[in-house]
């Protein structure tokens, strides 16, 4: 069957940093998404990555290995702000979503 | 776990037609559902929100008669694009909360729709 694991929840504290990782078993590859979710809103676009290697966008950066199923989101300057959900999801070979559980990250001062 | 489920997977249809498109909640209630397009590879844009028995809440901006959301049950919503056009050539994702979608409730999403229109 098709997988998609990632932690629960995270704690880091204000200013530091803080890695998701994203573990997935699908049929298939043609991209991974990484989305932030705050309470109670819609899903914001963060990353796509299709190809191996580290993508950088500002504070945050996503990395992506095809051949270990793997990618992570690593966030850097942490801000109370950036308390929320972190959705991975995958998309198959039939191009359709796979998602993830979410990690709730918790920030504290 | 909680499951959710889209049918079909893919639909291409004439521009003038109606497509339905449903969404399941597979081993849970799920007294709210959502439903989202995906501009490609991009974020996606809620388009509205429905609870089990009620009328559904639309974003400003999206055309209530064009897109009709049925929540009929407590584990099954439909969006029917009617008079789809070009356009309206998008990948629609549901997801669903056994709560009311506060801030507390985990949304659980579906696997989408790709809709192309001819």
């Amino acid at each position: 069957g098709q997988n998609i694991d990632q932690p629960t929840e995270m704690t880091a504290t204000e200013g530091a940093i803080v890695q998701i990782n994203c573990t997935y078993q699908t049929s298939g590859f043609n991209g991974l998404f990484w989305y932030q979710q705050h309470a109670g809103e819609a899903p914001t676009f963060l990353s796509y990555n299709v190809l191996d290697g580290l993508e950088e966008k500002g504070r945050f950066s996503s990395f992506l290995s095809r051949s270990k199923g793997y990618s992570y989101l690593l966030l850097k300057e942490l801000q109370m702000k950036d308390s929320a959900s972190y959705l991975c999801a995958v998309e198959d070979s039939n191009y359709q979503l796979i998602w993830g559980a979410g990690t709730k990250l918790i920030i504290k001062p | 776990g909680a499951v959710v489920s889209q049918h079909p997977s893919r639909v291409i249809c004439k521009s003038g037609t109606s497509v339905k498109i449903e969404c399941r909640s597979l081993d849970f209630q799920a007294t709210t559902m959502f439903w989202y397009r995906q501009f490609p590879k991009q974020s996606l844009m809620l388009m509205a929100t429905s609870n089990e028995g009620s009328k559904a809440t639309y974003e400003q901006g999206v055309e209530k008669d064009k897109f009709l959301i049925n929540h009929a049950s407590l584990t099954l919503s439909t969006l029917t694009v009617t008079s789809a056009h070009p356009e309206d050539s998008s990948f629609y994702i549901c997801s669903a909360s056994r709560g009311t979608g506060g801030p507390e409730d985990t949304q659980y999403f579906g696997p989408g729709t790709r809709l192309t229109v001819l």
